[in-house]
């Protein structure tokens, strides 16, 4: 079975400061993607970032960069100079080119971000 | 950016009755879209994949039956919950692919369901 797991049920931040949140995902295949996505009170799905699970270079943009670290089955993102409007849940994700691309999530982190 | 279209936003039914989601592509052709449920506070849970000309492919524990997916189009897919009952309430989001090869998805922006 693929699963995705986060942790870290709530986290908060102080603005203007750092936060990391992890993700480990088990999998046996070969060819794989990974997200994390935000999910604001608008419950709207947003993508923050992906990474191809050939590529060794982290994925970043913006504020937002991972640390992958594919031996480990570990994803975490890191959210730089955090912003009040970064206050949401976020999902790390997972999806297989094997499976039509079907995508698995974890369970989720509410990030709150303080003033 | 691709968009997904969900309708509608929000809806109430009576309890043994039935309702329909539609989920649309606005700008691309979707052969696969993917529904997902999500109780408050939860993760999204993959139900099905819609596959446009033909039947559905239903997650383990999803009732065939009772969540109907019809693709007849590529750019429609509806789910039609059948005899609904309140724990059928929840809020259901659909996603789709750009192209067939894509990893990517496109997100819906989710209907909540509300049986009473």
């Amino acid at each position: 079975a693929q699963t995705v797991t986060q942790s870290q049920p709530e986290m908060s931040v102080q603005e203007a400061e750092t936060v990391t949140l992890s993700c480990t995902y088990d999998t046996s295949e070969s060819n794989y993607y990974l997200f994390w996505y935000k999910q604001p009170p608008s419950r709207q799905m947003i993508l923050v970032i992906r990474q191809e699970a050939y590529k060794q270079q982290n994925a970043t943009e913006n504020r937002f960069s991972v640390n992958f670290q594919k031996a480990a089955k570990s994803f975490s993102l890191k959210i730089s100079d955090s912003q009040l409007g970064d206050t949401a849940m976020y999902f790390c994700a997972f999806t297989r080119p094997a499976n039509n691309n079907d995508m698995r999530f974890g369970a989720g982190t509410r990030l709150t971000v303080k003033p | 950016g691709a968009v997904v279209s969900q309708h509608p936003s929000w809806v109430i039914c009576k309890s043994g009755t039935s309702v329909k989601i539609e989920c649309r592509s606005l700008d691309f052709q979707a052969t696969t879209m993917f529904w997902y449920r999500q109780f408050p506070k939860q993760s999204l849970m993959l139900m099905a994949t819609s596959n446009e000309g033909s039947k559905a492919t239903y997650e383990q524990g999803v009732e065939k039956d009772k969540f109907l997916i019809n693709h007849a189009s590529l750019t429609l897919s509806t789910l039609t919950v059948t005899s609904a009952h309140p724990e059928d309430s929840s809020f259901y989001i659909c996603s789709a692919p750009r192209t067939a090869f894509s990893y990517e998805q496109y997100f819906g922006p989710g209907t909540r369901l509300t049986v009473t």
